[in-house]
């Protein structure tokens, strides 16, 4: 089974603070996708990579950065937190950019 | 408007009941049309995929796009309290001029034994 793993499940910061949130894919996929859920909103995306080093901006990219040195691995940093970035994270990879994806569990993140 | 519209439900079905799940979107370059199945505290679990207009099924899942209409469906025939869920559906552009990916805001379903 593929296998999505995203590093923490919770997690509380402070504003201001630097966070990284972690995402490894089992399945040597391209591409791997940032996505933030919130009510009534829906998934949105981030930042996607179709290659290593390679990124492209998603539909809210302000205040987020990612960074993807290896295959494997994908991660998404908020440069200063701020209360509203406070929401759910999920990391996605998949073979082709159409067919869908596979998810991690997601990162319940709270900035207080 | 959005790119992507879907009813929120809440949806509440007795057992066996034929699911039925809509969204319309606005944007004719979509290609791919998904559906994912995400219960509580988890991440999406993606359960049907097509590619242009069509019907395809898998099991109790069928899934139809309709481009000219700009509607998608997803159809669950005997329906199961373990089909308790959001569903999402999502759609994706994929080119040269540029990549684009949006969701539904996912329709909460309930199926009661």
């Amino acid at each position: 089974d593929v296998k999505v793993t995203q590093s923490s499940r919770y997690l509380v910061k402070r504003t201001g603070e630097k966070v990284f949130l972690e995402c490894v894919q089992d399945m040597d996929h391209e591409n791997m996708f940032w996505y933030r859920q919130d009510p009534g909103l829906g998934l949105r995306l981030i930042y996607f990579s179709y290659d290593v080093k390679m990124k492209e901006k998603g539909d809210i990219p302000e205040g987020y950065s990612v960074s993807r040195e290896k295959k494997e691995r994908f991660s998404l940093i908020l440069e200063s937190a701020s209360t509203n970035q406070t929401s759910m994270y999920l990391c996605a990879s998949s073979f082709a950019l159409g067919p869908g994806a596979f998810f991690g569990q997601g990162t319940r993140l709270t900035v207080v | 408007q959005k790119e992507v519209e879907q009813d929120p439900g809440p949806l509440s079905v007795p057992e066996g009941a034929i699911v039925s799940l809509n969204c319309t979107y606005s944007n004719s370059a979509f290609q791919y049309f998904m559906w994912y199945r995400q219960y509580s505290r988890k991440g999406p679990e993606l359960l049907m995929y097509t590619y242009s207009s069509g019907n395809k099924e898998d099991g109790r899942f069928t899934a139809q796009v309709d481009k000219s209409s700009k509607y998608i469906s997803l159809f669950i025939r005997d329906s199961q309290p373990s089909d308790s869920a959001t569903y999402l559906c999502a759609m994706s552009a994929v080119g040269d001029t540029g990549n684009q990916f949006y969701f539904g805001t996912g329709t909460s379903l309930t199926v009661i034994p």
